[in-house]
């Protein structure tokens, strides 16, 4: 489709295992950025990336969380050693250069058992 | 992380009735915006607002830019169940990155 897909839609794993998440924005979009949504609460900022800037890595929670866009398209955010707390829903979003309007994905449900 | 502050935090509504909410930052920013996130999906832009006192409408929902370049406010009008969602606001200053607000959940009851 022509919109930003995340996959997988949903995650459970263990307590202190590694969790890949996949983002492939719209084609021809610069921009991407990752955010977290934890139940109930508002969008919390993890990362931006614009081009072939230095993505704005000042939203990550702690060192266990990382993030790479490759070839500028598509998007993986790691968390290592997931803890309880992680359990949120991870969303994507791309959009035209810098420009304001974000296209999201649907999400990633992620549970940390 | 930084996020901007959104009130009332939810409501709780009847259909038809007319609804308020507003957004406020510490900071000034070029560009508000207001976000609509339908149940299990990512948010979709609903306005777009560039200029100090702007007001700007869709359909039923209204949007103005603060004169203070710190504030937002949305209206929807004659409220309809499929209005339900949580509503965000965000703000960009020059080509920063978009910050949101914590959101309102909005609740329409027939």
């Amino acid at each position: 489709g022509a919109g930003v897909s995340q996959s997988p839609s949903n995650k459970v794993t263990e307590k202190g295992k590694d969790v890949e998440l996949r983002c492939d924005p719209i084609s021809g979009h610069t921009a991407l950025y990752w955010y977290r949504q934890s139940l109930g609460q508002g969008l919390e900022f993890l990362i931006y990336f614009q081009g072939n800037s230095a993505p704005d890595k000042s939203g990550l929670p702690s060192d266990r969380f990382s993030a790479e866009r490759t070839g500028g398209s598509v998007s993986t955010l790691t968390i290592q050693r997931t803890q309880q707390e992680d359990s949120a829903v991870y969303l994507c979003a791309s959009s035209w250069d810098s420009n304001e309007k974000l296209f999201f994905g649907s999400g990633t449900q992620l549970s940390v058992l | 992380g930084q996020q901007l502050n959104q009130s009332p935090q939810s409501m709780f509504i009847q259909e038809g009735e007319d609804v308020s909410m507003n957004c406020t930052s510490s900071s000034i920013f070029n560009t508000w915006l207001w976000y609509k996130q339908d149940p299990g999906e990512g948010p979709v832009l609903l306005i777009a607002l560039y200029k100090a006192g702007e007001l700007t409408s869709n359909g039923r929902l209204t949007a103005q830019f603060g004169i203070t370049r710190k504030d937002s406010f949305l209206n929807i009008s004659a409220s309809i169940p499929s209005d339900v969602g949580i509503y965000f606001c965000a703000g960009q200053l020059y080509t920063d990155k978009l910050i949101f607000g914590t959101g309102t959940r909005l609740q329409v009851f027939p």
